[in-house]
């Protein structure tokens, strides 16, 4: 069965602090690895990583992929109060667009 | 910029009633997703939607389900007879190809 795990579930930390989250799946007919952000309703889009090794960035915010481990990481450096959310991981499966979330990882940045 | 809207934002409905939630996804994408988010649980995969017809389902998307493009902008999810556990915030998404999705705000549906 395909799975999609993140860690940690959920994080405190202070502003200015970095993080990392950490997502892995055993996914058939891997098609791509998807970052969102949850505040309150809707995920939105941060990145989308097809190839192992190439960093996206934007911002603060940085991903990468690692095929061989099939393992994304999700780096926030200085974090701000704004950075507060869940944080999905979805891996895209197959031929039509099916996305397969992980349970997400709750950050919370204090003042 | 552009964006995927859903209506209603909330349904409160009887169980045994049918619902329908509706999407315009973003207006030049052809790709088209329902997801749906039990509380407290992960976002879920329901049903993708390509060219006017159903490209895959999920074992969720059973025949209570059904999905319809009515008309060149609007998706829409039925749920023919509603039960308890039919109680989420289902997501609408889009997308141009099969890469990045957008999501809609969601619809929450209380099953009472």
């Amino acid at each position: 069965e395909d799975k999609v795990v993140q860690s940690p579930l959920s994080l405190v930390v202070h502003e200015g602090d970095t993080v990392t989250l950490n997502c892995s799946y055993e996914v058939t007919n891997f098609r791509s690895l998807l970052w969102y952000k949850q505040e309150k309703k809707a995920p939105t889009f941060l990145f989308m990583l097809t190839s192992s090794g190439i960093e996206k960035k934007s911002g603060r915010l940085s991903s990468i992929l690692d095929k061989k481990e099939l393992s994304s990481i999700l780096n926030i450096t200085a974090t701000q109060t704004g950075d507060s959310a869940i944080y999905l991981c979805a891996v895209g499966s197959g031929n039509t667009g099916k996305l397969i979330f992980g349970q997400g990882t709750t950050l919370q940045v204090k003042p | 910029e552009p964006e995927v809207t859903q209506t209603p934002s909330h349904q409160v409905t009887q169980m045994g009633q049918e619902v329908i939630l509706r999407c315009v996804p973003i207006s030049n994408h052809l790709y088209f997703y329902w997801y749906r988010q039990i509380l407290g649980q992960k976002v879920e995969f329901l049903v993708s939607f390509y060219n006017n017809e159903i490209s895959e389902k999920s074992e969720i998307f059973d025949d209570q389900f059904s999905v319809e493009r009515p008309d060149g902008s609007n998706f829409t999810l039925k749920i023919r007879s509603t039960k308890l556990e039919d109680s989420a915030m289902y997501f609408c998404a889009s997308s141009y190809s099969l890469n990045e999705q957008f999501f809609g705000p969601g619809t929450r549906l209380t099953v009472l």
